[in-house]
């Protein structure tokens, strides 16, 4: 149980194209999905906290006109890198949480690797 | 400063032997720490958490928190050359957003 899928696993695009990356959680609902980017041999860094139904809070120093996020179910979030620029180029993983007990515990997806040419 | 510091490694040893990882963090409202493993291109996955200070032992790993030191560890027994992964920390200060340390790269030569 407490699958988390992604899609694309991986997407080339052109400079000034937008991408969009789709989140489900497979076999249960999550009321809070998150999105990390990991550059090589760096860790995971909190880019938003996604609320079915509500805004995204993103953390400092992410453009949240640049990286647009949708919560529209219980089961899906959507990243969308917008007008991407070679900068952009990452391992964009995604998470869904689950209470478990005194914390939620963060399910997380495959990951999503994005080259900006 | 971090608030969580991980030395990335590499850290390469022959199998069969006891795998210490550690991190160290400044932020002393931490209350639950896990370590993930991470495959290379591919998401993490929970090993363990713990909560506040403590061992916590699940097969051939176990978990030490130290609060009053802001001192975590995950040890390995028996490693195998399947253990071989990125491991990495995350602490967790009560809401749900994780810290993560660098991650260590191990190799586990057969």
């Amino acid at each position: 149980g407490a699958v988390v899928s992604q899609h694309p696993s991986w997407v080339i695009c052109k400079s000034g194209t937008s991408v969009k990356i789709e989140c489900r959680s497979l076999d249960f609902q999550a009321t809070t999905m998150f999105w990390y980017r990991q550059f090589p041999k760096q860790s995971l860094m909190l880019m938003a906290t996604s609320n079915e139904g509500s805004k995204a809070t993103y953390e400092q120093g992410v453009e949240k006109d640049k990286f647009l996020i949708n919560h529209a179910s219980l089961t899906l979030s959507t990243l969308t890198v917008t007008s991407a620029h070679p900068e952009d180029s990452s391992f964009y993983i995604c998470s869904a949480s689950i209470p478990l007990g005194g914390y939620n515990e963060q399910f997380f997806g495959p990951g999503t690797r994005l080259t900006v040419l | 400063q971090k608030e969580v510091e991980q030395d990335p490694g590499p850290l390469s040893v022959p199998e069969g032997a006891i795998v210490s990882l550690n991190c160290t963090y400044s932020n002393s409202a931490f209350q639950y720490f896990m370590w993930y493993r991470q495959y290379s291109r591919k998401g993490p996955e929970l090993l363990m958490y713990t909560y506040s200070s403590g061992n916590k032992e699940d097969g051939r790993f176990t978990a030490q928190v130290d609060k009053s030191s802001k001192y975590i560890s995950l040890f390995i027994r028996d490693s195998q050359p399947s253990d071989s992964a990125t491991y990495l920390c995350a602490m967790m200060e009560g809401a749900q957003k994780l810290v993560f340390g660098q991650g260590t790269r191990l190799t586990i030569n057969p």
